[in-house]
């Protein structure tokens, strides 16, 4: 099936760094998410993209959605404690069930220790 | 406003058991879907209704089936439980079938034994 490349998989922070991950696929998505899961909770929708090329901030974070359409980053400026957690992308790709999301298999920050 | 809501947070069942997760949002949103949540494997959708009296199948649907009982809630059957079900369990909504911002409940966490 459909599959989303994430990356890094696990990464560690120190306070006041800025964090970049992101997200491939093989094929074309008309639609990014970016999710945050805290742990016992679940995902909460932190950016949305829908339009290729399209740069969306929310607070300290900015997402893209990459002009090939087949790729997606987010980055985390100074980041803070509280950022810690699972980041996850998802995407829409053109032919699939409306409104059906493929999800990546996360990007775990944790603090330096 | 509680969002989405899903009952029980936690269970453990033996091999063969059945048992009903419940999921209801009051954000009077037309879509909803359930997913699964595997270590390492991101969320994988097992059903979705894209509308009050329509069901289909996700990524993942065998051992499972659904019922959209209204539009507020949309509960997922497990017929007879079997270790590979073990699981953190997600029930989502969105506003319509078209939209791809899908806001999630807090989880069920289940164990097979």
């Amino acid at each position: 099936g459909q599959q989303l490349n994430q990356s890094p998989q696990s990464m560690f922070i120190q306070e006041g760094e800025d964090v970049s991950m992101n997200c491939t696929s093989s094929s074309i998505f008309n639609t990014w998410l970016w999710y945050k899961q805290d742990p016992g909770e679940g995902p909460v929708l932190l950016i949305a993209l829908y339009k290729a090329g399209e740069l969306t901030s929310n607070g300290r974070l900015t997402a893209q959605f990459g002009i090939t359409r087949k790729d997606s980053f987010l980055n985390i400026s100074a980041s803070i404690p509280s950022d810690v957690g699972i980041y996850f992308c998802a995407g829409q790709n053109y032919g699939g069930s409306q409104g059906n999301l493929i999800f990546g298999k996360g990007t775990k920050l944790s603090v330096k220790p | 406003n509680a969002g989405v809501t899903q009952t029980p947070k936690f269970q453990v069942l033996k091999t063969g058991q059945s048992m009903t997760l419940q999921c209801a949002q009051d954000m009077n949103h037309n879509s909803m879907y359930w997913y699964r949540q595997d270590p390492g494997m991101g969320l994988r959708l097992i059903y979705y209704s894209a509308s009050e009296g329509t069901t289909d199948k996700g990524e993942v649907p065998n051992g499972y089936n659904v019922s959209r009982l209204n539009k507020r809630e949309f509960s997922l059957r497990l017929e007879s439980a079997a270790p590979s079900q073990t699981s953190v369990y997600f029930c989502a909504s969105s506003s319509r079938a078209g939209s791809f911002e899908q806001y999630f409940g807090p989880g069920t966490r289940l164990t097979v034994t």
